[in-house]
């Protein structure tokens, strides 16, 4: 069955770069049927998309954090990465991986499976 | 930054009908699919609804969506203790060029 696993340092150092890398099981990153994500949720705040990304790695971000924002794909891997640069206490937030599928435009279809999450907290 | 916005809290006892609201606007509700996810505590968020009304696999018929305008609704009947969870929308924003998400409705069954 289909499993999403993020995994990367729970602690980063204000300035620094965070990057997380999500290991998919029970699927092929490299299907043209689906899209890949990273979505992250602040303590006591929102939701909020960071960006997506396809096996070919066609790529777009959340115009907030596109400044600081790198994903990227290893098919050898089964894997997907995310980098954001420069990280402040604004971006301490349990970070998801998920899944999406693909449609004639991005919003046909939501993320319909999601990792259980990981916890970054950034520390100055 | 668009987003969507939901009440903080809602409650029912077991067995009743709860709404949960979500608005938008044109940019996003208005002319894009709306999504409700359940977060359950300590989880991540799981598909609720999909396309506006649509319900995965395995998900129970009491839950159902609906949208009109640039607003949606997430129903639960037959409300259970097991509902108690915080409850996400979500929709492609065309502004944006990007999901926005609610501020999410934490559901209390009392």
């Amino acid at each position: 069955q289909l499993q999403l696993q993020e995994s990367g340092p729970g602690l980063v150092k204000a300035s620094e770069t965070l990057s997380l890398t999500c290991t998919v099981s029970g699927a092929s990153i490299s299907s043209s049927n689906y899209y890949w994500g990273w979505i992250r949720q602040p303590p006591g705040k929102r939701l909020e998309w960071i960006g997506t990304i396809f096996y070919s790695g066609r790529s777009y971000y959340n115009p907030s954090l596109k400044s600081r924002v790198t994903i990227f794909v290893d098919t050898s891997k089964n894997q997907f990465s995310v980098k954001v640069n420069s990280v402040t206490a604004a971006d301490t937030a349990v970070y998801y991986c998920a899944r999406r599928r693909g449609g004639s435009y991005p919003g046909a279809n939501g993320f319909d499976f999601w990792g259980q999450g990981t916890m970054v907290s950034v520390f100055s | 930054q668009s987003v969507l916005t939901q009440p903080p809290s809602a409650s029912g006892t077991p067995g009743q009908r709860v709404t949960i609201s979500c608005s938008g606007s044109n940019s996003n509700i208005g002319s894009n699919y709306v999504y409700w996810y359940q977060q359950l505590p300590g989880t991540a968020p799981k598909l609720l609804i999909y396309r506006n009304d649509q319900r995965p696999s395995g998900v129970p018929d009491r839950f159902s969506g609906s949208k009109s305008g640039t607003s949606a609704s997430l129903a639960i009947s037959g409300l259970r203790s097991e509902d108690e969870a915080d409850y996400h929308c979500a929709a492609w924003d065309d502004s944006l060029s990007g999901w926005v998400f609610g501020g999410g409705t934490k559901l209390t069954v009392l």
